[in-house]
């Protein structure tokens, strides 16, 4: 059965720091999500691509988180400078198209800074 | 603004209970809804969707949810519980037109005693 993969699947860092999480949709998915998910909290949107295009970001932190889909393929989300509350899960998720309605999600990256 | 609403933070069961979860949204215009599963150390999962037509929808593993326009709930069921069904469980919501990225609320940590 096809996954979303997201590497690695554990990253500790120290704040300050720059930190990259990677994403590869399941293959022909035009649509890629990013979402973090807090302790205790349900996953929350940080941003939306269509092919290589962001349709929404309106909900990432753009002073120090930055993501990227080139190739309308994998995507990058990075974060720098690291901070405290930065520590969550990050989910990646992928649906075949903009108005399909299902999303497929990833295992996550787990991300602690100390 | 939008939001998705569970109630239930932590829910307790014996093996064989009933269980029904709560789930709560406000949206303007016409929603999908949908809940999710996430077993102890794995991805969410999709338990089942209600895009239109019969608002009693069947999902996997024996799950189903009924959609209460009127109540603006999406409550999700099953008649016995069994022990592998201890996860968490979120309820989420997309509009039905546009922007189709999912809302999500807190989550629901189910946990059954054999």
């Amino acid at each position: 059965e096809a996954e979303v993969a997201q590497s690695p699947r554990y990253k500790i860092t120290e704040k300050s720091q720059a930190v990259a999480f990677w994403c590869d949709p399941i293959s022909g998915h035009a649509t890629l999500y990013w979402y973090r998910q807090i302790l205790g909290q349900g996953p929350e949107l940080l941003v939306q691509f269509q092919d290589e295009s962001v349709v929404d970001d309106s909900q990432l932190p753009k002073d120090r988180f930055s993501a990227e889909r080139l190739k309308g393929v994998d995507s990058t989300l990075k974060i720098q400078p690291a901070e405290l509350g930065d520590s969550a899960m990050y989910l990646c998720a992928s649906s075949l198209a903009k108005g399909q309605r299902e999303l497929f999600f990833g295992s996550g990256t787990q991300l602690s800074v100390l | 603004a939008q939001s998705v609403s569970q109630h239930n933070h932590h829910v307790i069961l014996s093996e064989a209970a009933s269980l029904e979860l709560g789930c709560n949204y406000s949206y303007g215009g016409t929603v999908n809804l949908f809940w999710y599963v996430q077993y102890p150390g794995q991805h969410l999962q999709l338990l089942l969707k209600y895009f239109s037509g019969d608002p009693l929808v069947k999902g996997i593993k024996g799950f189903e949810a009924e959609f209460i326009k009127s109540k603006f709930s999406f409550n999700l069921r099953k008649p016995s519980v069994q022990w592998s069904d201890t996860a968490e469980y979120f309820c989420a919501a997309s509009r039905r037109t546009g922007a189709n990225n999912l809302f999500f609320g807190t989550g629901t940590r189910l946990t059954v005693i054999p």
